[in-house]
Parts: C-alpha cells; sequence; structure tokens
C-alpha cells in the first residue's frame, strides 16, 4: 500500500466546533485529494492540491477549508462544524496530472451531534 | 458540472452468476479509471482505460471504454464471494486536475 494516513480515523464533535482532519503522505506525490463518501453519493471532491500551497475547489467544498505548507501534508479544516459534515472523509495521492492513478488514505469517520 | 452515473446501485447475484455495472458520463472522457472498495475499506484502484473503444482484461474481470468516450462497463464473469464491495468508476475531462467519482455500484454475492 501506498505511504498515506489519516489522522484521526474516527471523531466524535458537537455542531458549532472546530475539526481538522490530516493527510500525510511519503510518496512524495504532487496531487492531494479530500474526498467525502456518503450513501447514495458515491465520492465527492471537496478540495484538492497540485502543490505546495496550491489548492481548488471540489464539488462540495462550502463549509470546508484547506491548506498544504509542505509537500507531504494536506489537511482539511470544518471551521464550524455541521451535522450535514457527518461522513466518512478519504484522502487521496496522485503522482500525474490527468492520470494515473490515485491512492486513498484509510478514511475518517466523522460524526457531528 | 460533469456528472457520472452508474446502474445499477445495487445488484445480488449468486456465486457463479455474471454481473455488469454501466457508467455513464454528462461528458466526454479523457480517460477512466475503475475502483474496488470492499466492505468498511478504501477505494483501491483496478484499471485505466484511455483510448475510444478499448478493452482490457484483469482475469474474470473485463473492462470496455466506450467509442464516444462518455461511457463504460465492467463485467465480471462466473462471480465469487471476493467479488463483494463497491464498484466505481471515475473519469477526467478536459484539462481538470480532479477526478471525478460515479455513484457506485454495490455488489453483493452469496453462495
Amino acid at each position: 500500500d501506498a505511504g498515506i494516513t489519516q489522522s484521526p480515523r474516527h471523531k466524535v464533535t458537537e455542531t458549532g466546533t472546530p475539526v481538522t482532519l490530516r493527510c500525510h503522505q511519503t510518496e512524495n506525490h504532487r496531487y492531494m485529494y479530500w474526498y467525502r463518501q456518503d450513501p447514495g453519493h458515491g465520492l465527492r471532491l471537496i478540495h484538492y492540491s497540485y502543490g505546495v500551497k496550491d489548492t481548488d475547489k471540489g464539488e462540495v467544498s462550502d463549509g470546508y477549508s484547506v491548506s498544504r505548507s509542505k509537500t507531504e501534508d494536506f489537511l482539511l479544516t470544518l471551521e464550524s462544524a455541521t451535522s450535514s459534515q457527518t461522513s466518512v472523509y478519504f484522502c487521496a495521492i496522485g503522482a500525474a496530472l490527468l492520470a494515473g492513478e490515485l491512492f486513498f488514505g484509510e478514511g475518517s469517520r466523522l460524526t457531528v451531534l | 458540472g460533469q456528472q457520472v452515473m452508474q446502474i445499477p446501485q445495487y445488484q445480488h447475484v449468486q456465486e457463479g452468476e455474471d454481473f455488469t455495472t454501466y457508467c455513464n458520463s454528462s461528458t466526454t472522457l479523457s480517460n477512466i479509471q475503475w475502483y474496488k472498495q470492499r466492505p468498511g475499506g478504501h477505494p483501491v484502484f483496478l484499471i485505466q482505460l484511455v483510448k475510444s473503444g478499448e478493452v482490457k482484461k484483469q482475469k474474470r474481470l473485463t473492462f470496455q471504454f466506450g467509442e464516444a468516450k462518455k461511457n463504460s462497463s465492467l463485467h465480471i464473469t462466473a462471480t465469487q464471494t471476493t467479488d463483494v464491495g463497491t464498484y466505481f468508476c471515475a473519469g477526467f475531462t478536459g484539462t481538470a486536475s480532479k477526478l471525478t467519482f460515479g455513484t457506485g455500484t454495490r455488489l453483493q454475492v452469496t453462495l
């Protein structure tokens, strides 16, 4: 498996609190992605990064922000968590633009009460 | 925006039966990828198709990319219980450096 780890793996929090999920890679891949997975919706892209300090929005970016200060780390922040953000979050990394497989982390299950 | 739909959403087969999932995009794709996610696991890459009309095989799995590069299919011959999971197609369009996933097809296989 590719060297990609997500933390925390499980988190329960309350509405209105900030939450940060971390994705760490040891593969030196340029591209990093955050997806959320919900029943009936498949995997939806939240934000992605194409280099250090270079990020862009995906299809469901409202309520989320990201940062990438180092090649190996990509942080996803929920400034004020809502119950609609209860989901499983997957980080993915990729080496190539427009081609090549993505390697996924194990996922972070977030529950917002 | 780009939409990628898959049908069926769910299929239950008996071991030994064949299975097919179909992927349809609202826009032309530069390439298409297929992933498998086991229950409780993370998506794992299976294959990538690039050329119009391309067909690739991996043992019992056959992948096809449509002539117009807007649809794809995955066919599994003689399913086994190890095939259980959710199968996702995913595609890149134009110059976007992001992969859009289909809605997935969940396969259940029983003895």
